[in-house]
């Protein structure tokens, strides 16, 4: 059973289009978050949903807009892509409060998106 | 600011022997969380372990331990038996906390480790 998916795995795109990453997580998790990567490995987060609330948004552009429809599913559109955009984008979920027992708010992720842009 | 640094870029490792891995942190919090994830060439991020500010007891999962120092601020990685397909980049995190119960992740830079037959 897929956890956190997200599609589509590779994105090939031109400078200037408009793009969508969608994620979804079957954990009954309340908090989902975008976080990306640069090419120098380093992650760091971008957006983070509960309940389909923006919590939090880490000064990111605003050609980038999250969406969540409902509390399984996150997407990211980003607009007028830019070279400095080519990452790879990775979703992830947890629990807003864990059960007693549960091994903490752990995040867990989806496979990422690499995003390369031309 | 939350802090996490991860000052070795690059291990090595020969197979079935033991490999440390640092981190070391800076909050000034008094909850925290402290977590290990594992990224293989396939690029996935794969939880390993998580310690607790409170937990007494250093955190273990199978091979993978976690030496937890709070007054040195240092939780390091201890990969007991190394195999073959622990070759990967391994990331230290922090869970900084917001009010409502939410919180995100600090990453450090990562280690590379190479298990070597």
């Amino acid at each position: 059973d897929t956890a956190v998916s997200q599609t589509p795995k590779y994105l090939v795109t031109q400078m200037g289009n408009d793009k969508s990453i969608k994620c979804e997580q079957n954990l009954g998790h309340d908090t989902m978050y975008w976080y990306k990567q640069d090419s120098k490995k380093f992650l760091k987060i971008m957006f983070s949903y509960n309940n389909k609330e923006l919590i939090i948004n880490e000064t990111v552009p605003n050609r980038f807009s999250p969406k969540s429809p409902d509390k399984a599913h996150l997407n990211l559109h980003i607009n007028s892509l830019e070279l400095g955009d080519s990452a790879v984008y990775f979703c992830a979920s947890s629990p807003q409060f864990p059960e007693a027992g549960a091994l903490s708010d752990t995040q867990y992720f989806g496979p990422g998106t690499r995003l390369t842009v031309l | 600011a939350q802090k996490i640094t991860q000052t070795q870029p690059g291990m090595f490792v020969q197979e079935k022997e033991a490999v440390t891995l640092d981190c070391t942190y800076d909050t000034s919090d008094q909850s925290y969380g402290l977590f290990w994830y594992k990224q293989p060439s396939s690029g996935e991020m794969i939880f390993l372990i998580y310690q607790g500010s409170y937990d007494e007891q250093n955190a273990t999962e199978g091979r993978y331990s976690l030496n937890f120092q709070k007054a040195r601020k240092s939780a390091n990685l201890v990969i007991s038996a190394s195999q073959l397909g622990d070759s990967a980049m391994y990331f230290c995190a922090m869970r900084e906390n917001f009010s409502g119960g939410y919180n995100k992740l600090i990453f450090g830079a990562g280690t590379r480790l190479a298990v070597h037959p």
